[in-house]
């Protein structure tokens, strides 16, 4: 099975900063990978696929990148209503695998 | 506008049994693949499995912690999908979730849009 690591597993930090946290996949994975935010009590939400692509509706603050076996998320300019946990996922090949999350909150 | 409702979660004891349905609308249903995901209290997010669409005869692929206890199941008439739960653990409770899947352009599959999700709790 593939396995998804994420780090850092949370970080703090302050509105208008750039933030990035990173998945890497225990073997290569193209760029099947998707990434996902869940705000507190709230459902998960599909932010990008492909690795890059912004999923409909998703702000342009939010970036992807990567491909292979490491992978990046970018918030540009983070926003209180950006505080969740974010966790990535590959579609490669079955399992299906999920990272364990990061979670990101302000300072 | 797409939409996914779970239902049919509760409270079960262990080895028992429990079904949990999905209901689709706003979007063609067989067109696509289907998961659950689940996540119990206070942790990530977890696949369960997934069903292919009628032209890949409706096969399915699961995770090895619920392999042959777990049967997902579909409706196309009724753009419903199935979770069918057997041999329930403690281990099994957390909220379920039905999710869409959607194509790339290199045929692979990708989550999209997901349901309000369903808790099962397995207690005695």
């Amino acid at each position: 099975d593939i396995q998804m690591t994420q780090s850092p597993s949370s970080l703090s930090a302050s509105v208008g900063d750039r933030v990035t946290f990173t998945c890497r996949a225990s073997q290569g994975i193209s760029s099947f990978l998707a990434w996902f935010q869940q705000k507190p009590g709230k459902v998960p939400k599909s932010l990008i696929y492909d690795a890059s692509t912004l999923q409909s509706g998703v702000p342009s603050r939010f970036s992807g990148s990567g491909s292979g076996t490491d992978f990046t998320l970018t918030i540009s300019s983070l926003q209180p209503e950006d505080i969740a946990t974010y966790y990535c996922q590959h579609y490669h090949s079955y399992p299906l695998t999920i990272g364990g999350g990061t979670k990101v909150e302000i300072k | 506008e797409v939409q996914l409702v779970d239902s049919g979660g509760g409270l079960v004891q262990p080895g028992g049994s429990l079904r949990l349905s999905c209901a689709a609308s706003g979007f063609s249903f067989s067109d696509h693949y289907m998961d659950w995901v689940r996540q119990a209290p206070g942790k990530g997010l977890e696949w369960v499995g997934r069903i292919r669409k009628k032209a890949n005869s409706y096969t399915t692929e699961y995770a090895a912690s619920v392999k042959g206890r777990f049967t997902i199941s579909r409706d196309d008439s009724k753009s419903s999908l199935y979770l069918q739960m057997e041999s329930l653990k403690t281990e099994d409770t957390a909220v379920y979730y039905c999710t869409r899947a959607s194509p790339n352009s290199r045929g692979h599959w990708y989550f999209d849009y997901w349901g309000r999700g369903t808790l099962v709790t397995v207690s005695s």
